[in-house]
């Protein structure tokens, strides 16, 4: 079956410390994204990326960083730049950046700080 | 300002009435509008989309899309206790990616 895997399902976060969230899609699609969701609130927007080897700054870029070595992958890293970590995070991707193209969601990632 | 405003909710309505809910957006260049539903701990799953000015119909799901207002609409019709989620509104502009709003919890109460 196609689709966005994301993982871990849930992480925790200690004082200081940097940690990876990997998101795996299998549906050739060229653009990734990678977006943050508080509670109550709506998704913002970290980074994305249109193409291999690049990728641009969202929303909220401070305190993350992303890379996208190969078309299917596009893991995030929060740094310990980030000081308010908690939050949900979803990855999605779609055929191509930008215009009148819909999204498709991983299952989303909980972090939290120990 | 926020550039996607919604009513945070919660809308309550009883099973089999319409819902109604409502989404309004800053930027007039927009060009594309989507509503998507998330249940608790869920992402999001597309459900409508519209582009052109006026009512588009997806089953119970209508989606309705005002430029010159600056206003775009979701009624749920025959509302059941299945429908009871978040319901975001996103919309996209040029060549950004998806603002959205921060949701409106539907309840439909049995």
């Amino acid at each position: 079956d196609g689709g966005i895997t994301q993982s871990p399902k849930y992480l925790f976060r200690k004082e200081g410390q940097n940690v990876t969230l990997s998101c795996e899609q299998n549906l050739n699609h060229d653009a990734m994204y990678w977006y943050r969701q508080d509670p109550g609130q709506g998704l913002r927007l970290i980074y994305y990326s249109q193409i291999v080897n690049d990728f641009q700054k969202g929303d909220i870029a401070e305190g993350y960083s992303v890379s996208r070595e190969k078309k299917e992958s596009f893991p995030l890293t929060v740094t310990s730049a980030q000081k308010n970590p908690t939050a949900f995070y979803l990855c999605a991707s779609s055929i191509v950046g930008m215009i009148r193209e819909k999204l498709f969601f991983g299952s989303g990632t909980q972090l939290s700080v120990l | 300002q926020k550039e996607v405003e919604q009513n945070s909710g919660p809308l309550s309505v009883p099973e089999g009435a319409i819902a109604s809910l409502n989404c309004t957006y800053s930027d007039r260049g927009s060009q594309s509008f989507f509503w998507y539903r998330q249940y608790s701990g869920k992402s999001p799953e597309l459900i409508m989309f519209i582009y052109s000015n006026g009512d588009k119909e997806d089953g119970r799901f209508t989606a309705q899309l005002n430029k010159a207002s600056q206003y775009v609409s979701l009624l749920i019709r025959d509302s059941q206790p299945s429908d009871s989620a978040t319901y975001l509104c996103a919309v996209q502009g040029g060549r950004r990616a998806l603002t959205f709003g921060s949701g409106t919890r539907l309840q439909v109460q049995p």
